[in-house]
């Protein structure tokens, strides 16, 4: 089961790029990497999914250096309504039990 | 419907008191999975369905929980004597044959045991 460390909390203000950075050092051949978005009172929604390399879609890109030992999620110019929990989540996309939530990262965004 | 349904939204109850958590999963997926979640923590990983059947029930803390889903959609949650750590919200989540790891999740039951 692939442990993540991620930031506890980040702050940022309206209109920057966001950055939040995984570590997921004993990361499997077979795992592929997720970020879940969750909010006050709902549950998480998904984000974005990688295996390698950059990955990008209408919400977020996700860079995955070569040795796949960490991961970075890019929100481009947030907004108020990017204020949320950010879970890294590793794992074999064929065993979604398997995945571990941990505590994410809250990101503040300020105006 | 168009997402997951979970109810109640919020339930209150006794201490030592049996409580039922309902989840309707999105129509056609036949994987379900049930977590918990304690205030400032991540989702907890419970118990996950393929169709009928309890595919992984290793998250289950104790015998005091249990979960069912007897025709491949609804699937209820059940928790005997509840304590007042069972305090949480219950999370369900559904995806496409469990498979692709985009999993809809629902609102939660927030669930308080006085």
């Amino acid at each position: 089961l692939a442990k993540t460390t991620q930031p506890i909390s980040m702050d940022s203000y309206e209109g920057q790029e966001v950055n939040i950075t995984c570590s997921h050092n004993n990361i499997a051949t077979n795992d592929y990497i997720t970020w879940y978005q969750q909010f006050p009172s709902q549950g998480p929604r998904f984000i974005i999914q990688g295996y390698k390399t950059k990955v990008t879609n209408e919400v977020a890109s996700l860079f995955i250096p070569a040795d796949r030992k960490s991961s970075t999620l890019s929100l481009p110019r947030v907004s108020l309504s990017d204020t949320a929990v950010y879970y890294c989540l590793v794992g074999d996309i064929y065993n979604f039990n398997k995945f571990y939530f941990g505590s994410g990262t809250k990101l503040n965004v300020k105006p | 419907g168009a997402g997951v349904s979970q109810t109640p939204s919020n339930k209150v109850t006794e201490k030592g008191k049996y409580v039922e958590l309902r989840c309707d999963p999105i129509s056609g997926h036949t994987a379900l999975y049930w977590y918990r979640q304690s205030l400032g923590q991540g989702p907890e990983f419970l118990i996950y369905f393929q169709g009928t059947g309890a595919a992984d029930d290793s998250g289950l803390p104790n015998d005091r929980f249990f979960a069912v889903r007897p025709e491949g959609s609804v699937s209820t949650l059940k928790i005997q004597r509840t304590e007042r750590g069972d305090s949480a919200v219950y999370l369900c989540a559904s995806s496409f044959q469990g498979v692709d790891t985009e999993a809809f999740f629902g609102q939660g039951t927030r669930l308080t045991v006085v």
